[in-house]
């Protein structure tokens, strides 16, 4: 079956530096990702979406580069912030008839000030 | 924006009892979710439903019912609750699509004791 996963379970950045989030998925079939924050006792919020027929999405001081060649996502996150610190999840949907994400584990991300 | 709220945030039950979590959306989503979140093991998905009285079974229903009324609320039910179901509880929406995002709810933490 399909996987979702994150090379690197937690990350730790200085404020003002960027941040890059890694994730890995397995099913080649996959058309839609999403990353998701969630911050400590909430649920999870929407950041970013990409599409299988693209590569690269920007939103603010957020961007998506999906790699389809090696199966890998990424999350850049400019100039990162002390509110940037959340647990990161990215989400594939493999196109199947039944709206199913798989969700990753998620990343901890950090930010020292 | 999209709000999805969550009857409760924080319950405690006692293992037997029969528990009811509320999930409603206010964006006139089709399809609407249950999720557990657990540590270690991320969101698994319970059950959903993509219209009224629908519903199917995600990767762990055991245990569980739902139930869709109406098309705004979706009901999570635990006919006999046991420690093992102790877990945060999200519902989440979106439009019918396969590429459409789906919106988080504050969640539920739930307590067996």
């Amino acid at each position: 079956g399909e996987s979702v996963g994150l090379h690197l379970p937690t990350l730790s950045v200085q404020e003002g530096d960027n941040s890059i989030i890694n994730c890995a998925y397995s099913n080649s079939a996959s058309d839609y990702f999403i990353w998701y924050k969630q911050e400590s006792g909430k649920g999870p919020q929407f950041i970013i979406d990409i599409r299988s027929n693209m590569d690269k999405r920007q939103g603010q001081r957020v961007t998506v580069l999906l790699n389809k060649t090696v199966k890998h996502l990424s999350l850049q996150i400019a100039a990162t912030q002390p509110g940037d610190s959340a647990v990161y999840f990215c989400a594939e949907n493999s196109g199947g008839s039944n709206y199913k994400l798989t969700f990753g584990k998620g990343t901890l991300l950090t930010v020292n000030p | 924006d999209v709000k999805v709220t969550q009857s409760s945030r924080y319950l405690v039950k006692r293992t037997g009892e029969k528990v009811f979590l509320e999930c409603v959306q206010d964006m006139d989503h089709e399809n609407m979710f249950w999720y557990r979140q657990d540590p270690g093991l991320g969101l698994r998905l319970i059950y959903f439903s993509y219209d009224v009285k629908m519903k199917e079974k995600g990767d762990i229903p055991e245990g569980y019912s739902v139930s869709r009324e109406k098309k705004e609320r979706f009901s999570l039910i635990l006919e006999s609750a046991s420690t093992n179901q102790t877990s945060m509880y999200l519902c989440a929406s979106s439009l019918p699509s396969l590429t459409d995002t789906q919106y988080f709810g504050p969640g539920t933490r739930l307590t067996v004791l």
